[in-house]
């Protein structure tokens, strides 16, 4: 069991938005500003999509945006495109013990 | 151009061990804390171990502690893992990644192509 929460799956079709959502505790995203949104396609490593809740690492997509509500993290991604169908993992900092905790994973589908 | 070349993965029997190895190039090494993440196949990433920029400093996940060692080498800009009495729910694949300078930093902004570990017998 992953110690963030998200859907297993979400879809969209091309032009369209869709959020995929985080939900952590207390321990992590509640209290940190530091979670951060990666995007795997098989077979690939991760790819650093979004950090500190809402900041673009340089060169990307602005396609993509995060925000926070409580103990719940967001990634919006706008304007759907095919190449987007990928696997979305959220991760927050939770403390110097356990420094990283992430989600299970959402497997998003470009209908 | 940053890049994290990890190598060293395999076959081994439960209970062996295995070092992996993460070559790193185009940045300065000895500033960034680095850190080890796994993906079983077919499942999540899990974080596994971090250490400091001078190596001074280390962290590990529960499901690791005490059976892997992360290290590093600054003058060969080199990350590793050492996995003692490794176990058959160790196998995935196994991501270096960079951290940030400091301590408190929750993303990890470039990842190697990751090496394949496999467990049994």
């Amino acid at each position: 069991q992953s110690a963030l929460t998200q859907p297993a799956s979400v879809s969209g079709s091309p032009g369209q938005s869709i959020t995929i959502s985080c939900t952590g505790t207390s321990s992590d995203v509640a209290i940190y500003n530091l979670v951060s949104w990666y995007q795997q396609h098989p077979g690939k490593a991760p790819k650093l999509m979004i950090y500190e809740v809402n900041k673009w690492p340089s060169g990307l997509s602005n396609r993509f945006s995060g925000s926070k509500s409580g103990n719940t993290a967001s990634l919006t991604i706008s304007g759907l495109q095919a190449e987007d169908e990928a696997n979305y993992y959220c991760s927050s900092y939770a403390g110097s013990s356990t420094p990283v905790v992430f989600g299970g994973g959402t497997k998003l589908t470009v209908l | 151009e940053v890049q994290l070349v990890e190598s060293g993965g395999g076959l081994v029997q439960p209970g062996g061990s295995l070092r992996l190895s993460c070559a790193a190039s185009g940045f300065i090494f000895n500033t960034y804390w680095m850190h080890w993440v796994r993906q079983a196949p077919g499942k999540g990433l899990v974080w596994v171990s971090r250490i400091n920029s001078d190596g001074s400093s280390t962290t590990y996940a529960d499901s690791v502690k005490g059976r892997f060692t992360i290290s590093r080498d600054n003058a060969k800009n080199t990350l590793y893992l050492q996995m003692n009495s490794l176990r058959a729910e160790d196998t995935a694949v196994y991501y270096c990644a960079r951290g940030g300078r400091s301590a408190v930093a929750g993303h990890f902004d470039y990842w190697g192509q990751g090496t394949l570990v496999t467990v049994s017998s």
